[in-house]
């Protein structure tokens, strides 16, 4: 099994819908967890911490299950400029360094 | 103003070159990183420096040789390059270390090995 597992899409959605991305990954001890925001031919961005209880930042919620050991990432009112690639990324343990997914890319169409 | 720069943004060379890419920082952040994003776009973790000290070293061949004269600047070096280096290298600070770490990213250097 993959240390971080993202279904890669296209996910091509309508603007105005509701999309959620799920993302696992096998490290038990793992206790950070990360949304990344990587533009076509950018830098990736930090879109968000994920929390143990959830958390919610504008149109974007982000989800935590250990028991199942997968991150959500939905996003609500989908806008054109949420086309994106978005990179789940979960801490090794220790100082072994963040784990990047291989993202799941996104585009909205108008 | 930008925050992580890094130069060259593309790199066009031939094989066997040796070639370098710089990368600075202006956070005030203490750890530095080289990333390098592959083209299935897999991005994986080449070195990490905190304070001018090496602590992350990912299995990367030793023709990879990373320097940081202090640290806001971490650059890369590549000895003898190879058609498999072709790649985008990320350079990548923060404050944080030990899996809590919020990344700023510079823009990327392409690099083509001919």
């Amino acid at each position: 099994r993959k240390e971080v597992e993202q279904d890669p899409g296209p996910f091509n959605v309508p603007e105005g819908a509701t999309v959620a991305f799920n993302c696992t990954y096998s490290n038990s001890a793992s206790q950070s967890f990360f949304w990344y925001r990587q533009d076509c031919r950018k830098e990736p961005k930090l879109l968000m911490s994920v929390y143990s209880s959830g958390n919610e930042d504008g149109r974007f919620t982000a989800q935590l299950n250990r028991a199942s050991q997968y991150i959500s990432l939905l996003i609500r009112d989908s806008k054109l400029s949420d086309s994106a690639t978005y990179l789940c990324v979960v801490n090794g343990v220790g100082n072994t360094p963040l784990v990047f997914g291989k993202g799941t890319r996104l585009s909205v169409i108008a | 103003d930008t925050a992580v720069s890094q130069t060259p943004k593309y790199l066009v060379t031939q094989m066997g070159n040796d070639k370098s890419i710089k990368c600075e920082q202006n956070l005030g952040h203490d750890t530095m990183y080289w990333y390098k994003q592959d083209s299935k776009k897999f991005l994986k973790i080449m070195f990490s420096y905190n304070n001018k000290e090496l602590i992350i070293n990912e299995t990367v061949p030793n023709r990879f040789s990373p320097k940081s004269p202090d640290k806001a600047h971490l650059n890369l070096h590549i000895n003898s390059l190879e058609l498999g280096d072709s790649a985008v290298y990320f350079c990548a600070s923060s404050q944080e270390t030990g899996g809590n770490e919020k990344l700023f990213f510079g823009s990327g250097t392409q690099l083509s090995v001919l």
